[in-house]
């Protein structure tokens, strides 16, 4: 049933080296895919988007990557930061069925110095 | 510009108790969302407002939850009776008309901790 999957839980990184995470969905009308980023007693907070007609939106820091063909979705943080250390969650909706945001468990992210 | 509230920030009742959580969301934001997150599962979409209509409702779990928006400003979220399986977090939510931007952002509150003993 689920239809946004993050399958790593956890990812260390050390401070300054390139963070990835990856996201895979199921649903094929899935157009549009966001990623944020969660801190503990925090909501979600919105970090990076990315419309189907496109494959890689770019942001500072962070980039995100679509291969619409694979159902994949990745997340590059580079340089990465202690700051970054959160749980980050991907996100993707169907806006002919509405706005309802689908998402991942989540991946938690560790960037050590 | 202040972000989307929620109160309580958490709540302890027992079961069979009834419990209202609010929202109030960004001044102007006419789209409403409430989620849920239940201890190791991901965060799942329970409604959406436009106003103060009901767009989609569609993950409402059963009608022990009852959402409201009268005025089409601050929502109320009431789970009456609450169950032990009605524990875990809820989000709210807005954003802007997704009619006249090229994304869906939504902006979520802090949560709303609630624990059913």
């Amino acid at each position: 049933d689920q239809q946004v999957k993050q399958n790593s839980p956890s990812l260390s990184v050390q401070e300054g080296r390139i963070s990835i995470l990856n996201c895979d969905y199921t649903n094929s009308m899935f157009d549009y895919f966001l990623w944020y980023k969660k801190y503990p007693a925090e909501g979600p907070t919105f970090l990076i988007s990315i419309s189907s007609i496109k494959d890689k939106n770019e942001d500072g820091r962070f980039t995100v990557f679509l291969n619409k063909s694979a159902k994949h979705l990745s997340l590059h943080i580079v340089p990465s930061q202690p700051g970054d250390s959160a749980v980050y969650f991907c996100a993707a909706s169907d806006s002919n069925s509405g706005y309802a945001l689908n998402f991942g468990k989540g991946t938690s992210l560790l960037v050590t110095p | 510009e202040a972000g989307v509230t929620q109160f309580p920030s958490h709540s302890v009742i027992e079961k069979g108790q009834t419990v209202t959580l609010r929202c109030d969301p960004i001044s102007g934001h006419d789209n409403l969302y409430w989620y849920r997150r239940v201890m190791g599962k991901e965060i799942k979409f329970l409604l959406h407002f436009v106003k103060e209509s009901k767009q989609d409702e569609s993950g409402m779990p059963n009608n022990r939850f009852l959402a409201e928006r009268t005025g089409g400003t601050y929502s109320t979220l009431k789970v009456q009776p609450a169950e032990l399986e009605d524990s875990g977090v809820y989000f709210c939510a807005s954003s802007q008309d997704p009619g006249t931007h090229s994304y869906n952002e939504q902006f979520f509150g802090p949560g709303t901790r609630l624990t059913v003993l």
